[in-house]
């Protein structure tokens, strides 16, 4: 079975400083891959995906993530971040077009102002 | 829109009683999904609906049933709550499923679940 990784559990930055959290998965074929962000108290909302294509993707609010193959590995970055970027963050990924979705445990954010 | 909605928000529960938790989405999507969300664990499916009329295991059924009342609305049953239920649950919808690629999923508010 596939598995996703977040080794990042708690990432504490202050604001404008420049985040990179780590998404790595299991499966080798192909794969389709999305960061969700759950800010307090309210649902997941999907930030950014790959599907296929240039591995650099480019989300919402000045996300991006970009798709390495070799490392099987989806990492989200963002240059500068805000306190308003304080939040979960989840990378999930599937494989097959039965849609199910397999997510890592979540990455905690939260931006000092 | 409201997208995808839940009720309740938060229940709580004593063991072994049993309760239903409501789905409904306004996007006109054929499939629906069923998720708990544990600390540490990102979100696992319980079952899913492909398309009304159709219902299928995820990967944590045990203790849950799940009936697909029509095109919109999807609900998930405790039938005899257990402490180990306790935790967040989120429905999500999507377009159909099937051959022709993935589809994103967009997710209710959630339901807080404690059962003691």
């Amino acid at each position: 079975a596939q598995s996703v990784s977040q080794h990042n559990h708690h990432v504490i930055l202050s604001e404008a400083a420049s985040l990179e959290l780590g998404c790595n998965y299991s499966y080798g074929g192909t794969v389709n891959l999305f960061w969700y962000v759950q800010y307090p108290g309210q649902h997941l909302q999907l930030l950014l995906k790959y599907f296929s294509g240039d591995p650099l993707v480019k989300g919402i609010k000045g996300f991006e993530a970009e798709f390495i193959k070799s490392k099987f590995s989806f990492n989200l970055r963002k240059p500068s971040v805000q306190w308003s970027d304080t939040a979960e963050y989840f990378c999930a990924v599937t494989h097959n077009a039965g849609n199910m979705l397999t997510f890592g445990g979540g990455t905690r954010l939260m931006v000092k102002p | 829109n409201a997208g995808v909605t839940q009720t309740p928000k938060f229940q709580v529960l004593k063991t072994g009683q049993s309760m239903t938790l409501q789905c409904a989405q306004d996007m006109n999507h054929n499939s629906m999904y069923w998720y708990r969300q544990d600390p540490g664990m990102g979100l696992r499916l319980i079952y899913y609906s492909a398309s009304e009329g159709t219902t299928d295991k995820g990967e944590v059924p045990n203790g849950y049933n799940v009936s697909r009342l029509n095109k919109r609305e999807f609900s998930l049953r405790l039938e005899s709550a257990a402490p180990s239920q306790t935790s967040v649950y989120f429905c999500a919808s999507s377009e159909a499923i099937g051959l022709g690629g993935v589809k994103t999923q967009y997710f209710g508010p959630g339901t807080r679940l404690l059962v003691l």
